[in-house]
């Protein structure tokens, strides 16, 4: 099975500007979740889609939203952006969750805001 | 604050030796996983411990679980440079929000 694929790899933005980072979980896969990695905070969890609704949201502000396609695809966006938000931006999948089943990563979105 | 805590936070050593990193979190949990991380790239999925299980093998890796003391541990046995990498522990809480939260990372160095 192909890997979880994020798109784009790269992205450089204006402070003010929005953003749409784009997920595809590995096939079969339900559940999509996505991180905000910057060396100073770690890995945080934003949100996660299951079956097209959110079931869960991490503590960001609402300028970062997403949403989940009935093919399981995943998108984040994140508006009026701002310098703090220059980080990687991590995507993984899983079959279900809850289940015991192992979470897979894709290679990850790096935003860069000037 | 994370829910996971890997300790120590870096950690040097020379080829052919073994590396033990270790992982404490807070709340009770489903299951358990450990990652590899090179240099900010996306994470690789490297061992899933339940929380019945209390000790896992994959290759030079093995995992260890102690529930009762909210504690995981990671040994790499005869590192290599490639091993160099930053690894970071997962939980997977029972408080029924179904996500997973990171611990802070330990970055491996693996000196030729």
């Amino acid at each position: 099975k192909a890997g979880v694929t994020q798109t784009p790899r790269y992205l450089i933005k204006t402070r003010g500007q929005q953003v749409t980072l784009s997920c595809s979980p590995i096939s079969g896969h339900r559940s999509v979740s996505w991180y905000q990695q910057t060396p100073g905070q770690g890995l945080q969890f934003l949100f996660e889609y299951f079956s097209e609704t959110q079931r869960n949201k991490g503590n960001f502000p609402g300028r970062f939203s997403g949403r989940q396609f009935s093919n399981s695809r995943s998108e984040m966006n994140v508006s009026t952006l701002e310098l703090g938000d220059s980080a990687l931006y991590l995507c993984a999948s899983l079959e279900i969750p809850g289940q015991g089943y192992e979470q897979y990563f894709g290679p990850g979105t790096r935003l860069t805001v000037t | 604050s994370q829910q996971g805590e890997e300790d120590p936070q870096a950690l040097s050593i020379q080829e052919g030796e073994n590396a033990t990193m270790n992982c404490s979190y807070k709340t009770s949990i489903n299951n358990l996983q450990w990652y590899r991380q090179n240099s900010g790239r996306g994470l690789v999925h490297l061992i899933l411990i339940r929380s019945n299980e209390r000790e896992k093998h994959s290759g030079r890796l093995r995992v260890t679980l102690d529930t009762s003391k909210k504690s995981s541990s990671l040994l790499i046995t005869a590192s290599r440079a490639a091993d160099t990498a930053s690894y970071f522990c997962a939980t997977d809480t029972t408080s029924g929000t179904y996500k997973y939260i990171f611990g802070t990372g330990t970055r491996l160095k693996v000196l030729a």
